[in-house]
């Protein structure tokens, strides 16, 4: 049972066109949601954490929202530099290693 | 600013050979995990280690692979003999606590 699902799969916006992507999870207890970026042959990058719903975040063009089930991250006017892949996470309990999405494959076109 | 570091970046080996691949985690950083990521999947948990002892690793396919943190610093992950379904990004992650999981650059495993 997949306790992360992100979506779409894919997503590409002319540079300027702001949107989402979205994270739904089906752990109890949040202990916490992570959003990293990944660029083509690097390891993750580390972007947020957010922990209870209400909570939101922002990095530049990047904010992140979390409710009970799911979170979002907003792209406002991205640029060609946000291309990448999105993942989120999350640890199922406890202090166990984190769980991840498939993640969304960004492409920003200029 | 502080990093995971892992070697090689890059590796390419032939079916059937041994290989290695090292990390260093953050410094402080007590518990360490190895990743592995098949292209357009997110990275999946192959062993978690706090400090120089394995806390989970139940999903790592003992017959070929093994990993080791000796002293609780360094790791290495090592593959024997390497097949081809194990070409992938094998990624090094540390931790300080809930909120605080940093990634390595990867390894690039090709098998031939």
């Amino acid at each position: 049972e997949d306790q992360v699902t992100q979506s779409p799969e894919a997503l590409r916006l002319q540079e300027g066109e702001s949107s989402s992507l979205n994270c739904s999870y089906t752990v109890s207890g949040l202990r916490g949601l992570f959003w990293y970026r990944q660029d083509p042959g690097k390891g993750p990058e580390f972007l947020f954490t957010l922990y209870s719903a209400g909570e939101e975040k922002e990095k530049e063009r990047l904010k992140a929202t979390l409710t009970k089930k799911e979170s979002f991250l907003h792209i406002t006017a991205p640029k060609p530099e946000d291309s990448a892949t999105y993942l989120c996470a999350v640890p199922p309990s406890g202090n166990t290693p984190l769980v991840f999405g498939k993640g969304t494959r960004l492409s920003v076109i200029a | 600013e502080a990093e995971v570091a892992q070697s090689p970046r890059y590796k390419i080996t032939e079916k059937s050979q041994a290989v290695a691949f090292w990390c260093d985690p953050i410094s402080g950083h007590a518990t360490l995990y190895w990743y592995r990521q098949i292209l357009g999947q997110g990275p999946e948990l192959l062993v978690q280690f706090q400090d120089e002892s394995v806390v989970d690793d139940s999903q790592l396919p003992k017959d070929r692979f093994s990993a080791e943190r000796l002293k609780g610093v360094d790791s290495t992950l090592k593959i024997q003999p390497a097949e081809l379904g194990d070409s992938a990004m094998y990624l090094c992650a540390s931790s300080a606590g809930p909120g605080t999981t940093f990634f390595g650059q990867g390894t690039r495993l090709t098998v031939v």
